[in-house]
């Protein structure tokens, strides 16, 4: 199994609403990643868990919360966000690499989030 | 500059025509990642790369580590490879906590019937 699905496929929300955006996978991969992605522009790392901690936080706001409540799920926690916050939402998972070799990440669908 | 450059940074082809998109760094990369993007979101990996050539199917990318260059090709092509295709790197740093990738601004592609 070499998927990694993400839920909901789309979100309309409110900018008072509280939401969720959920991703798993199966696949053993110690390393999960959120990615924000615009209109015609390449995906911007927001957070990576390893082994189920935090490791890396590219200066999210805090009305993006990560959650990785075990090694083959992680969630997105969203609250008061902003119409600019509207963008594709996309999960990725990789094996975790030492310093050596890099390995594939495999992408979910991708959560289509419009803020209103 | 950005460290990761694409080029074209559109495309447009008839069906069955040959294809290069190319990609350079300015910097030191462990690896180098050829993905797609259909319309409606899902990326998918074609290739990762730290030295020499791949194959899969109609697709082929090669990779120069002394000119930090990497190609992407596409024989007899069709209009289902009508995508946009992105580039990135994984550059060589210290931190071990997953695998951050450097992506180039990507490359939308137009196979016409």
């Amino acid at each position: 199994d070499t998927e990694v699905t993400q839920t909901p496929k789309h979100l309309v929300m409110g900018m008072t609403n509280k939401k969720s955006l959920k991703c798993e996978q199966h696949m053993g991969h110690r390393a999960m990643y959120w990615y924000k992605q615009k209109a015609k522009k390449p995906p911007e790392l927001m957070f990576v868990y390893s082994y189920e901690k935090l490791s890396i936080n590219e200066s999210v706001p805090s009305r993006f919360s990560p959650e990785c409540p075990n090694s083959s799920l992680l969630n997105l926690h969203l609250h008061a966000l902003q119409p600019e916050d509207s963008a594709l939402y996309l999960c990725a998972s990789s094996e975790l690499p030492s310093r050596g070799p890099a390995y594939e990440q495999y992408f979910g669908p991708g959560t289509r989030l419009t803020v209103t | 500059k950005n460290e990761v450059e694409q080029s074209p940074q559109n495309l447009t082809a008839q069906e069955g025509e040959f294809i290069t998109i190319n990609c350079s760094y300015s910097v030191g990369i462990s690896a180098l990642h050829w993905l797609q993007q259909h319309p409606g979101g899902g990326i998918v990996s074609l290739f990762m790369l730290s030295s020499g050539k791949k194959k899969h199917g109609r697709l082929i990318a090669t990779i120069n580590i002394q000119e930090k260059h990497s190609s992407l090709h596409i024989t007899a092509s069709h209009p289902r490879d009508s995508a946009v295709y992105i580039c990135a790197v994984r550059l060589v740093r210290r931190e071990t906590s997953g695998s951050r990738l450097t992506f180039g601004e990507g490359t939308q592609l137009t196979v016409n019937p």
